[in-house]
């Protein structure tokens, strides 16, 4: 099982604001990561699939980074709404095709 | 829309019961998993399949049985229900042939064993 780090586990963001957060893995047998978001009472859905370090991706106000090297991704949101609360898993894919879920970022917007 | 069904949104069961949770995707993928989510921990992997009769255990498969006699359908089965079993469970799919394999969950089911 992949030991999968994302902090800080818990945050409040007034709307407007931008803010970021982080997903640490081993770097080992690296194929793939996967961010999701899970909205209460909702699935989750894919955000971003990476693959290649270096790899920038953006959806809307969301973007992502991946560091294959030092095992690591970011995410960013730009200018907070309220549609933004949600939780953020990140699950990194080895390559036997498996993926180990991180416990995700909870994020509230504050209006 | 493609889409992951999962049959029961909320389910509760007594110790002892065998359970069956059902998952129907509708989008011919040949990759099927079954996850629990619990306070403070990240999904973890019970069981998964990557085509019709094959399964494979994932991280915790212990109390738990899978069935994949069609390809749109994956059944989660707790033989004797225990209340550590108490969980929420997701049901998800993806494409074995896409350049990213990115999952698709199912909604959930709250499973409650008194």
């Amino acid at each position: 099982i992949l030991n999968v780090e994302q902090s800080p586990q818990s945050l409040h963001v007034q709307e407007g604001d931008s803010t970021n957060f982080t997903c640490s893995f081993p770097s080992s047998n690296f194929y793939a990561l996967h961010w999701y978001r899970w909205e209460t009472a909702k699935s989750p859905e894919a955000l971003f699939v990476m693959t290649l370090n270096g790899d920038e991706k953006k959806k809307g106000r969301i973007s992502a980074t991946l560091n294959t090297k030092e095992g690591y991704s970011y995410l960013y949101i730009k200018g907070s709404q309220p549609e933004d609360s949600a939780t953020y898993l990140c699950a990194p894919q080895d390559g036997n095709n498996r993926l180990a879920f991180g416990k995700g970022n909870q994020v509230v917007v504050i209006p | 829309d493609v889409k992951v069904t999962q049959s029961s949104r909320y389910l509760v069961k007594r110790t002892g019961e065998k359970v069956f949770l059902e998952c129907v995707q509708d989008m011919d993928h040949e990759n099927m998993f079954w996850y629990r989510q619990d306070p403070g921990l990240g999904l973890r992997l019970i069981y998964f399949s990557y085509d019709v009769k094959m399964k494979e255990k994932g991280d915790i498969p212990e109390g738990y049985s899978v069935s994949r006699e069609k390809k749109e359908r994956f059944s989660l089965i707790l033989e004797s229900a225990s209340t550590n079993q108490t969980s929420m469970y997701l049901c998800a799919s993806s494409s074995a042939t896409a350049t990213n394999e990115k999952l698709f969950f199912g909604s959930g089911t709250q499973l409650s064993v008194l």
